[in-house]
């Protein structure tokens, strides 16, 4: 079955630290993966998948098969930054999405 | 970017009735999803919701208790039934953007139960 595990349910870091938010899955097929940001007061919206291989706000995101990882990484975290991070599965051809439980990120001044 | 709007906010609600969400999105969504987000907790899929047929639930979950409907391509309804206390959370409706592949949300229906 598919499962995605987030260990970190909180993460304090200083304003201009490296940040870094750990994900794991399993999935017997090729997954999706996504990480997707929830701001105060906004509804969730993703980040960044892995497929797009790109950098959004400074983070980036390497998928990991042999790990079966997705971890979530930041060079120098900003305040604004602060926000629950989901990492997400999406599994048989996008017909289904899982979540993990999440970490709240909290980027100190 | 596609668009969900979804209603009502938040309501509270007395145990042992049924509150029914709404869901509205654009044309660029293709598949629809219900999840529930609980108090502290990840969001658990509940189900995806099928265009003119029934919806397709996710283990845990079940038609008399969540039954969900999908008449046209933009629309979608939760109802909850028959609600308890152990109901109250966040409801999110979300939906698969065509070509893209993005999981759009609504901004959640926040249920208490009394």
């Amino acid at each position: 079955a598919q499962r995605v595990t987030q260990p970190e349910k909180l993460l304090s870091v200083f304003k201009g630290a490296p940040v870094e938010l750990k994900c794991n899955y399993s999935y017997s097929g090729s997954p999706e993966l996504f990480w997707y940001v929830q701001y105060s007061r906004q509804r969730l919206q993703l980040l960044l998948r892995h497929i797009s291989r790109e950098s959004i706000k400074g983070f980036t995101a390497d998928l990991n098969k042999g790990e079966t990882s997705f971890h979530l990484k930041k060079p120098f975290a900003q305040e604004e930054d602060s926000a629950m991070y989901y990492c997400a599965l999406s599994a048989h051809n996008f017909n289904k999405f899982y979540f993990g439980s999440g970490t709240k990120l909290n980027v100190k001044p | 970017s596609a668009v969900i709007s979804q209603k009502p906010s938040r309501d509270i609600c007395q145990r042992g009735t049924s509150l029914t969400i709404q869901c509205q999105v654009d044309s660029q969504v293709t598949m629809m999803f219900w999840y529930r987000q609980q108090p502290g907790q990840s969001l658990t899929l509940i189900a995806t919701a099928n265009q003119g047929s029934e919806a397709t639930y996710e283990s845990g979950f079940v038609i008399d208790k969540f039954p969900i409907s999908r008449p046209n391509l933009t629309f979608s309804t939760l109802t909850v039934s028959n609600m308890s206390p152990e109901d109250s959370s966040i409801y999110l409706c979300s939906g698969l953007q065509r070509n893209t592949g993005e999981l759009f949300f609504g901004e959640g229906s926040r249920l208490t139960v009394l």
